[in-house]
């Protein structure tokens, strides 16, 4: 198992360009979620999907689309990059909604100038 | 919004010396975790309690949910340089999300 593994690990935006983050589990996990960190704020939670083809607003979904079209994957996409999203973005998964067990991916590093 | 204050910020100490680190909120939640994170890495899960009161140890490390489920503790006995680390908190909101807290900075001097 590699369990959630995520791309990039590092990239450089200009401010007002796109992109995704990707995000695979192979734990046939129905809950995944993104969280962004920033120092001295611990993660905060962005979006969040219960299973596939379900996604919800987490508390910082601003500026940030999600969707789940199968189990195993669940991209983060940045519509219009601004300074403000340079953080480390992390997903994560779990059995589901009532499973405490919580695995995160190494993360990838955002900088946008 | 749920919040959950970590202290200290920062710990630097000995090797072999004792420490404990507290996770506070003014809310309660249904369960409270604790998480170590590397450099680099993704925060791992190191426990999860959820009875008031309860208390779990993990070989040095041992872990406390307060009665009235609004706060933890985590005290590490004997560290060790392995221990070095960002301890994170986060707590269940009784729906099906975590508030995590910012984080206590752990340094283990050999």
């Amino acid at each position: 198992n590699a369990g959630v593994t995520q791309t990039p690990k590092f990239q450089v935006l200009k401010t007002g360009q796109s992109m995704t983050l990707q995000c695979a589990q192979d734990m046939n996990h129905e809950y995944m979620s993104w969280y962004r960190q920033d120092p001295g704020m611990g993660l905060r939670l962005i979006h969040y999907s219960v299973g596939a083809g379900i996604t919800d607003q987490g508390e910082v979904p601003n500026g940030y689309n999600v969707s789940r079209s199968t189990t195993e994957d669940f991209p983060l996409r940045l519509l219009s990059a601004a300074p403000s999203q340079t953080s480390v973005y992390f997903c994560a998964s779990r059995r589901g909604v009532a499973s405490y067990e919580q695995y995160f991916g190494p993360g990838t590093r955002l900088t946008v100038t | 919004t749920q919040l959950l204050e970590q202290s200290p910020q920062f710990l630097s100490i000995q090797e072999g010396e004792n420490l404990t680190v507290y996770c506070n909120s003014s809310s309660v939640f249904s369960s409270l975790q604790w998480y170590r994170q590397e450099p680099g890495e993704g925060p791992v899960l190191l426990v999860t309690v959820v009875t008031g009161g309860e208390v779990k140890k993990l070989k040095r490390l041992t872990f406390q949910f307060g009665d009235a489920r609004k706060d933890s503790s985590l005290h590490i006995t004997a560290a060790q340089p392995g221990d070095t680390g960002l301890y994170l908190c986060a707590g269940e909101d009784y729906g099906q999300n975590f508030v995590f807290g910012p984080g206590t900075r752990l340094s283990v001097l050999p």
